[in-house]
């Protein structure tokens, strides 16, 4: 019973190269959740995405940075044009998105680390 | 908006120590509250949640209760033990905001033997 997959892991970028991160959510899930760590600090969200829609993108930088969750495969964060300032744990969250999902726990996975170089 | 606060680290104990990590919130909404646990290298996992005032959430030997009058969540453990090392985030969600969770700062534990 898989949870929420993260890949890559690791991921080292030079400035100006672009990120790709992707996010499989749980089974059965149908809402994906971006946060991202700066190191030291609390998760700050990014952007709410169910298949085909982004929901909410409150959190996502205006410049450089995109979000999608298509129909078929993986949630994918892109960072395009990378600076230093970029370094940080990407966490991906999911959940059922059903009911009274508000106060259904988030699923996260073990997140992707961001070294801009 | 929603916020979280919560007492800053690092917290250091020693084995078997009682432990509270203060957590506080604003909300616009009735929200549901809940802790994560986050080990070295990991993601963050739920370790306990209320969903409405006066509900405790419990798990692991660890506690929190819900209070709407203090709009407080802390989290309490009678006895710590060094595997209790992590850093620990309250976080908040309510309707209005959807499933979307706003965290607090973490507070990093560390208990030594």
């Amino acid at each position: 019973n898989a949870g929420v997959m993260q890949n890559p892991r690791h991921l080292v970028r030079r400035r100006g190269q672009e990120a790709r991160l992707r996010c499989s959510p749980m089974k059965g899930h149908s809402h994906v959740y971006w946060y991202r760590q700066l190191p030291e600090e609390g998760l700050k969200f990014m952007v709410y995405l169910q298949k085909e829609n982004i929901i909410d993108e409150s959190g996502m930088p205006k410049e450089r940075f995109s979000a999608e969750f298509p129909k078929e495969g993986p949630s994918i964060l892109r960072i395009q044009q990378v600076v230093r300032g970029d370094s940080a744990a990407y966490f991906c969250a999911s959940s059922p998105g059903t009911g009274s999902s508000y106060n259904s726990p988030l699923h996260f996975g073990n997140g992707t680390r961001l070294t801009v170089t | 908006g929603n916020s979280v606060t919560q007492m800053e680290g690092p917290v250091t104990l020693s084995e078997e120590a009682f432990l509270t990590i203060n957590c506080t919130y604003t909300a616009t909404g009735y929200p549901s509250l809940f802790w994560y646990v986050q080990y070295p290298g990991e993601g963050l996992q739920l370790l306990l949640k209320a969903t409405k005032a006066d509900d405790k959430g419990s798990n692991k030997g660890f506690e929190a209760t819900y209070r709407k009058e203090t709009t407080s969540f802390h989290l309490e453990k009678g006895s710590v033990q060094v595997s209790d090392s992590a850093v620990y985030f309250c976080a908040l969600s309510d309707q209005a905001a959807g499933n979307k969770l706003t965290f607090g700062g973490g507070t990093r534990v560390l208990v030594k033997p």
